[in-house]
Order: C-alpha cells, then structure tokens, then sequence
C-alpha cells in the first residue's frame, strides 16, 4: 500500500547500543524529515534530506546519522543510545517543486526506550 | 529562521468556534503558514496551509493579516473528537528554510460537552 511506514513500531534497547529506526515512503518524495516528540512536548527536528545523498541537521542532530542512498528509505541511526534519547520518533515526507511547503505526511511513529 | 508562539493550551465547549492565533515575527517571504492537528499517540496531520488574506477549506478557516506576522486557525462548531494539539508550523522548501521545517510548542485544545 502506498504511505509512509516506520520500523519497528516499539523498540527497547540499552545504554550504548547501536540502534537504527527505519523509514520507507512510496510517494517518492523528495524531503523527507525525522523529528523526536517527548512525551508531553512538542516536535524537533533532528535530521532532514532534501534529496537522495542530500541530508542536513535540524535543531537536535547530536546521537544520530542519517543516511539517503534512494529516495524511498531514510533511517535514523542512534550509534551509542543514551537515556535522554528515550522518545517517540516521527519521520515526514513531503513533495517539492511548486516552493510550498506542502502537506507532510506522517509515519505512525516508532517509540524507542532506553534503559 | 521563523519561530512561533502559540497559547499552551485552550478550552473550549462542542458546538462553539475555536479560533487558534500563532505569531511568528519574523516569517519570510518565502515561508508558508501550515497548520497541523495531532491525536495521543499519532503522527501529526495537515489540516490547512496560506500564505496570505484567507483560507478555507471543509474542515477550518486561516485568516492571515497583511503583515503575515501572525495567522489564526479557526474551527467551526468544534466537537469532542477536535481535542487534540494543534501547531502551527512556518517555512517553505524553497529559499527559505531550505527543509528546516520547525515546529512549535503546539496548543492543546480540550473540548468538553
């Protein structure tokens, strides 16, 4: 089906492990964003792509990699978790072309726990 | 970059209009006013988007002054299931902010009956 998925949809991990939060896209979007959501807060943006092998930082880069090797796929890699990365991820996409912002569609989100 | 500032919250009874003001000083030229609704546990979901005077579509209003330094969502008739966190989002994928789409703090609107 067409949309915007993430997996996985739970994850549990520990201190210091190496995590990766997946996000495909069937629109063939060309932006496609990754924003962390606290619990009770509002929206950051972490990381987002322009284009495939165009990525570039948002307000809270610091802990991850992202990577854009096609246009679809655009994960979220955690290197060495820490507590303080305990959320619920987001990822976006969205089309360009007419200089709008356009409507960004939402993936469901993926919770991440760090213990 | 534009931020907005939207109220933290706000109450309001089913059947009333619910009118939501971001302020955002210091939009530019190339930046769009979008307006996102977000349930408990899901992704957020476009509700409308301008750029200047009115707009309007089946489920809200965006009324944008002339200065742009400020828009007001408005919800017609709310409902018990318009209880959600809505934000306010500034920017544009071209000049602009260049895919730096920041969002707000968000106002978390509860409708009672």
């Amino acid at each position: 089906d067409a949309g915007i998925t993430q997996s996985p949809r739970y994850k549990i991990t520990e201190t210091g492990r190496q995590v990766t939060l997946m996000c495909h896209q069937t629109w063939s979007h060309s932006y496609m964003f990754w924003y962390r959501q606290d619990l009770g807060h509002g929206l950051r943006l972490i990381y987002y792509s322009a284009a495939a092998d165009i990525t570039d930082k948002g307000e809270v880069p610091d802990g991850y990699v992202v990577s854009r090797s096609k246009t679809e796929n655009f994960p979220l890699t955690l290197e060495s978790a820490t507590r303080s990365q305990t959320s619920v991820y987001f990822c976006a996409s969205v089309g360009s072309g007419t200089g709008r912002t356009g409507e960004l569609f939402f993936g469901e989100g993926s919770r991440l726990t760090v213990l | 970059l534009a931020k907005t500032t939207q109220p933290i919250s706000m109450d309001s009874y089913e059947g009333q209009e619910v009118n939501i003001t971001c302020s955002h000083n210091n939009i530019a030229t190339n930046d769009y006013i979008t307006w996102y609704q977000q349930f408990p546990s899901q992704g957020p979901r476009f509700i409308i988007q301008g750029y200047k005077t009115k707009v309007t579509n089946e489920v809200a209003s965006l009324f944008i002054p002339a200065d742009r330094k400020s828009s007001t969502l408005s919800l017609p008739r709310v409902s018990l299931s318009d209880t959600a966190v809505y934000y306010c989002l500034v920017g544009g994928l071209q000049g602009g902010s260049q895919g730096n789409l920041i969002f707000g703090k968000g106002t978390k609107l509860s409708v009672k009956p």
